[in-house]
């Protein structure tokens, strides 16, 4: 049971661009989603996260929107440069009971993003 | 401030071997979670843990364990390992208790692999 899917496993995009990376979650539990940048054989990088209460968050060249009906969120990037060129990872976390914040995150498979100069 | 801190980096064992791997999380931070990274799964979360208590698993087999010590370090331990489990491990850390939105960063990972 895949709860957080990224149907696109690639992206290609010119240098300047908008490059716009899609997920979908089926769980409407999940209270708070991240997005991360991953280079192979290293860790996944922190780039940008959303609460459930928020529909959009920017930070710089990256904007974060949620549509919590629809349960889909993108990560929007403006403008796409070379060094982009990663696997983006899509993660959710669930909101347990008392209100604590556990550190389980479900992620999606990713989508390689390959900015081409 | 420093990062998470993952030893070893790499590690070649056997099959029926067990292993040991060590996590050291970001200062002040008091929660460690454990994944596994294999090319056909993704990114597994294995299990979580917060002033020294397990509070959260994945589903992985009893073979994988973990602990966590009273200054934050974590370690994982896989024993009896089989072939499926090579794959890159990776420990994230966060400040955890009632933070509500608080961001995981992530090591390097170990990459393991089982010949």
């Amino acid at each position: 049971d895949q709860q957080v899917k990224q149907n696109s496993p690639s992206l290609s995009v010119q240098e300047g661009r908008i490059s716009i990376l899609n997920c979908d979650y089926t769980n409407s539990m999940f209270d708070y989603f991240l997005w991360y940048k991953k280079y192979p054989a290293e860790g996944p990088t922190f780039l940008i996260s959303i609460s459930s209460i928020k529909d959009k968050n920017e930070d710089g060249r990256f904007t974060v929107f949620l549509n919590k009906s629809a349960k889909h969120l993108s990560l929007h990037i403006v403008p796409s440069q070379p060094g982009d060129s990663a696997v983006y990872f899509c993660a959710a976390r669930r909101e347990n009971a008392g209100g604590t914040s556990y550190g389980k995150l479900t992620f999606g498979q990713g989508t390689i993003l390959t900015v081409h100069p | 401030k420093a990062g998470v801190t993952q030893t070893p980096r790499y590690l070649i064992k056997t099959r029926g071997q067990q292993v040991t791997l060590s996590c050291s999380p970001i200062s002040g931070h008091r929660s460690v979670s454990w994944y596994q990274q294999t090319p056909g799964q993704g990114l597994q979360f294995l299990f979580e843990y917060f002033s020294e208590t397990q509070r959260n698993k994945g589903n992985f087999p009893g073979r994988f364990s973990g602990r966590q010590f009273s200054n934050s370090r974590s370690e994982m331990n896989v024993s009896t390992l089989e072939l499926g489990d090579s794959a890159l491990y990776l420990c994230a850390s966060n400040a955890g208790g009632r933070a509500v939105n608080t961001e995981a960063f992530f090591g390097q990972g170990t990459r393991l692999t089982v010949v």
